[in-house]
């Protein structure tokens, strides 16, 4: 049992590129997140799904898609790279109605 | 809007001290609380949470909580620090209805003296 796991664990891109970020949780949760974590600023939440086949927009969704095709896997994408992406990004996923997150390690991404 | 506030940035106290961490929110209702801990370059891991009934909460690695709904507040308490404690912690809130999404608050650093 993996829990949640996210790839790659490390990226840098360089301005205009685009990439996608892999999450996926083997325990059957129905909600996942996607968070940017940046100093001083705790963590915010850019989208989330609450189902398979449903996405919806957090506090910071510009420049950022997102696709929950699977119910175990929710992907990040970033269509045009900019240097105000760099972060470090964390996914995270829930059951229904059992009010606690379980996180990933974390995908540092650097944009050059 | 509905706020997580951590007054603390950083806070430095000797292994063996006491410790607590603050932590404000503003919402319309009582939101579940959370706290967490970020161990250098890792994920987070969560300490404790409040959803109702006793005020103080008891979590992992000899932290409590103690939630006080006149102050709006849910802090963080250790009798007795250890080096190993020295990490970002984080407070997060979540509504009780809807997507059970969490805000969290900017996080406090905690370094531990010899």
């Amino acid at each position: 049992n993996a829990g949640v796991t996210q790839t790659p664990k490390f990226r840098v891109l360089k301005t205009g590129q685009s990439m996608t970020l892999l999450c996926a949780q083997d325990m059957n949760h129905e909600y996942m997140y996607w968070y940017r974590q940046d100093p001083g600023m705790g963590l915010r939440l850019i989208h989330y799904s609450v189902g398979e086949g449903t996405t919806a927009k957090g506090e910071v969704p510009d420049g950022y898609n997102v696709s929950r095709l699977k119910k175990q896997n929710f992907l990040l994408g970033l269509e045009s790279a900019a240097p105000s992406q760099t972060s470090v990004y964390f996914c995270a996923s829930s059951p229904f109605l059992v009010y606690e997150q379980y996180f990933g390690p974390g995908t540092r991404l650097t944009v050059t | 809007a509905q706020s997580v506030t951590q007054p603390d940035i950083h806070i430095t106290v000797s292994e063996g001290a006491s410790l607590e961490l603050r932590c404000n929110y503003s919402y319309g209702a009582t939101p579940y609380l959370f706290w967490y801990v970020q161990s250098p370059g890792q994920g987070l891991q969560l300490l404790l949470k409040y959803f109702s009934g006793d005020t103080l909460v008891q979590g992992i690695k000899g932290f409590e909580a103690e939630f006080k709904r006149s102050q709006s507040s849910f802090n963080l308490r250790k009798p007795s620090v250890h080096w190993s404690d020295a990490a970002e912690y984080f407070c997060a809130a979540q509504m009780i209805q809807g997507a059970q999404k969490l805000v969290f608050g900017q996080g406090t650093r905690l370094t531990i003296n010899p």
